[in-house]
């Protein structure tokens, strides 16, 4: 079992705004940065927001990170059928040792 | 822009090894580890361990430890995964990955390789 829990699903319709909770604990989101990863059916995983809430190159600013104590949030704004994809958290665990991913949450744009 | 290619689908026996190859290119190698990520089918994403491309150290997790061996060669610019002692829970799709952007984050994704775990 994963140590990050995500909701499995959300939806909303075109246009409309989602957010994605990652919950974890002190030894991971607590005190290191989080991930957000977007998974496109048949793809690789592609990175969305990294250090909590900085963007790389490229990445549209409809996709926005933020964490607050153990706790972590993916929104996406004005939201695309081209969204429809499944969001993982990932974090560094200081307990573990280990990089560690959240239970994944699949968007479906209505 | 930085890249991993990744070797072909294999498909083994249970109790056999298998080998996955990574080859970088279009990024300064030694400028982040790799680290390897696989995925069941169906399923979330699983971290199975670390390399650093400077030192050789590597950091593998619980789940695979014994089983795994990751290794990496600077000339080619090259990290290969070997998995041992192959399982049916195996069977998934693995990614190389490394992170350039931060050390806590996976911006350059293999495109992954199918391994099947089958009698």
């Amino acid at each position: 079992q994963s140590v990050l829990t995500q909701p499995p699903s959300v939806s909303a319709a075109p246009g409309q705004r989602v957010t994605i909770s990652c919950s974890g604990g002190s030894s991971n989101i607590g005190n290191n940065y989080v991930a957000w990863y977007q998974q496109l059916p048949g793809t690789a995983p592609k990175l969305l927001i990294y250090d909590n809430d900085k963007r790389p190159s490229g990445i549209p600013d409809r996709f926005s990170g933020s964490k607050s104590g153990t706790s972590a949030t993916l929104g996406i704004t004005g939201l695309q059928t081209g969204d429809e994809a499944d969001y993982y958290c990932g974090t560094w665990d200081s307990s573990l040792s280990a990089q560690v991913f959240g239970t994944g949450t699949k968007v479906t744009v209505l | 822009q930085g890249q991993l290619v990744q070797s072909g689908a294999e498909v083994r026996k249970p109790g056999a090894s298998v080998k996955v190859s990574c080859r970088a290119s279009g990024y300064t190698f030694t400028s982040s580890g790799i680290s390897w990520v696989r995925q069941a089918p169906g399923q979330g994403l699983e971290w199975m361990g670390w390399i650093s491309t400077t030192s050789g150290s590597t950091n593998y997790a619980q789940k695979v430890q014994g089983r795994v061996t990751m290794t990496t060669d600077r000339p080619t610019k090259t990290a290969q995964m070997d998995l041992r002692s192959l399982r049916s829970d195996d069977t998934g799709t693995y990614f190389c990955v490394a992170g350039i952007v931060s050390h806590d984050a996976f911006d350059i994704w293999g495109q992954g390789t199918l391994v099947t775990v089958s009698s």
